[in-house]
């Protein structure tokens, strides 16, 4: 299983872009990368999902090299409700999901 | 369509207790996992349960069960608590083993 390395943590301002990047040197071949979003003593949220190149959707980015050994998670213009972790995912068959300590985002206004 | 749900919201027990948990996966998901979460760290994987059978399991002990109903809903028991058990227990299903998890909210479990 594909080990993430992200920052640990992360402060921006209202309507600021963040880009969150996080390392997986390990993927393998048939891997894809998840991020998910999670508030104080809630369950993670769906984000993102990709396997190569840009994928986007109402709420975000995410950008994969050719080499997939790493992916940036993109925030356009966040707000203080962006506030949370963040963890980015290499989901291998989906059997044993690893989850690394994530991403605190603080957004100040 | 309802989302994830799980029972109950909050729980207190005492060491050497056991305790059930339950889960019900989004409609149209056959496949749920369950995730261990102390406070300040990220969601650890216990094990998934697919056709009524455990398919994977973390490194957990065997004081950490599972049964999956036919209606895909799920429970995880654990026995003989521990203080370390205090954490917050996460449910989440997908379609398959391939398919993007969907967590719930969360059971909190306290152990006095």
């Amino acid at each position: 299983l594909a080990k993430t390395t992200q920052p640990i943590s992360m402060d921006s301002y209202e309507g600021q872009e963040v880009n969150i990047t996080c390392s997986h040197n390990n993927i393998a071949t048939n891997d894809y990368i998840t991020w998910y979003q999670q508030f104080p003593s809630q369950g993670p949220r769906f984000i993102i999902q990709g396997y190569k190149t840009k994928v986007t959707n109402e709420v975000a980015s995410l950008f994969i090299p050719a080499d997939r050994k790493s992916s940036t998670l993109s925030l356009p213009r966040v707000s203080l409700s962006d506030t949370a972790v963040y963890y980015c995912l290499v989901v291998s068959g989906g059997f044993k999901t690893i989850f690394g300590a994530g991403t605190r985002l603080f957004v100040k206004a | 369509d309802a989302g994830v749900t799980q029972s109950p919201t909050h729980l207190i027990k005492t060491r050497g207790q056991q305790v059930t948990l339950r889960c019900s996966p989004k409609s149209g998901h056959d496949t749920v996992s369950w995730y261990q979460q102390a406070l300040g760290q990220g969601p650890q994987f216990i094990f998934q349960y697919y056709e009524e059978e455990e398919r994977q399991r973390g490194n957990f002990p065997d004081r950490f069960s599972g049964h999956q109903f036919p209606n895909y809903s799920s429970e995880l028991n654990v026995n003989a608590l521990l203080l370390g058990d205090s954490a917050l227990y996460l449910c989440a299903s997908s379609k398959d083993s391939f398919d993007t998890q969907y967590f719930g909210p969360g059971t909190r479990l306290t152990v006095l």
